[in-house]
């Protein structure tokens, strides 16, 4: 079974730009959540997809979005780049529907803001 | 909401010896807790969870975890530590539907 994909895996950016980040989950898994990790803060949670509905969201601005497919297949979108968005990206998959479920990682995207 | 601390930045053992990572956690009902771990330059990799039943989990690489609800802990926990164990340890909390919440991490060295 492939697991998670995340594309591209690295990216440098100029501020005030936009950029989006791809992830595919692993197969039959609906399920999709994005964080943002960075030295100083941590592991953050930004969003998680279900069936292609938002199902919970984390404390971000709104310069940062995202979607998910029928495919199940989600996109990150995040606006207005500032040097502060600098960080690793992970997108996470999970089940359907199982709350006990663990998740499983792609090896992120590293966003650098220049 | 949920939410997990992890009270040490950094834990430093010698190889052979056992090692704890610390986890607490805050829940308003049943918790799901889960260590994670993270190599340079990858993603986290699941070790193990705690869902009901034994207070005792086994995991991957040796890992296990003991998980007490009266000090609302999960901590991670290996007999013979393994320079090759050194890394980034995650914990995480679900309540319910609600999203998983990380704590800050706790860098792992092990040393010769």
């Amino acid at each position: 079974k492939a697991g998670v994909t995340q594309t591209p895996r690295y990216l440098i950016k100029t501020r005030g730009q936009q950029v989006t980040l791809s992830c595919s989950p692993i197969s039959g898994h609906r399920s999709v959540s994005w964080y943002q990790q960075t030295p100083g803060q941590g592991l953050q949670f930004l969003f998680e997809y279900f069936s292609e509905t938002q199902r919970n969201k984390g404390n971000f601005p709104g310069r940062f979005s995202g979607r998910q497919f029928s495919n199940s297949r989600s996109e990150m979108n995040v606006s207005t780049l500032e040097l502060g968005d600098s960080a690793l990206y992970l997108c996470a998959s999970a089940s359907p529907g199982q709350m006990n479920t663990e998740a499983f990682f792609g090896q992120g995207t590293r966003l650098t803001v220049v | 909401a949920q939410s997990v601390a992890q009270p040490e930045d950094q834990v430093n053992v010698a190889e052979g010896n056992p090692l704890t990572v610390k986890c607490t956690y805050s829940v308003s009902g049943n918790p799901y807790l889960f260590w994670y771990v993270q190599y340079p330059n990858r993603g986290l990799q699941f070790l193990l969870k705690y869902i009901t039943g034994d207070n005792l989990v086994k995991g991957s690489y040796g890992f296990e975890a003991e998980f007490n609800k009266s000090q609302t802990s999960f901590h991670l926990k290996k007999p013979s530590a393994l320079v090759s164990d050194s890394a980034l340890y995650f914990c995480a909390v679900r309540d319910g539907l609600a999203d998983m919440r990380f704590g800050a991490g706790t860098r792992l060295t092990v040393k010769p």
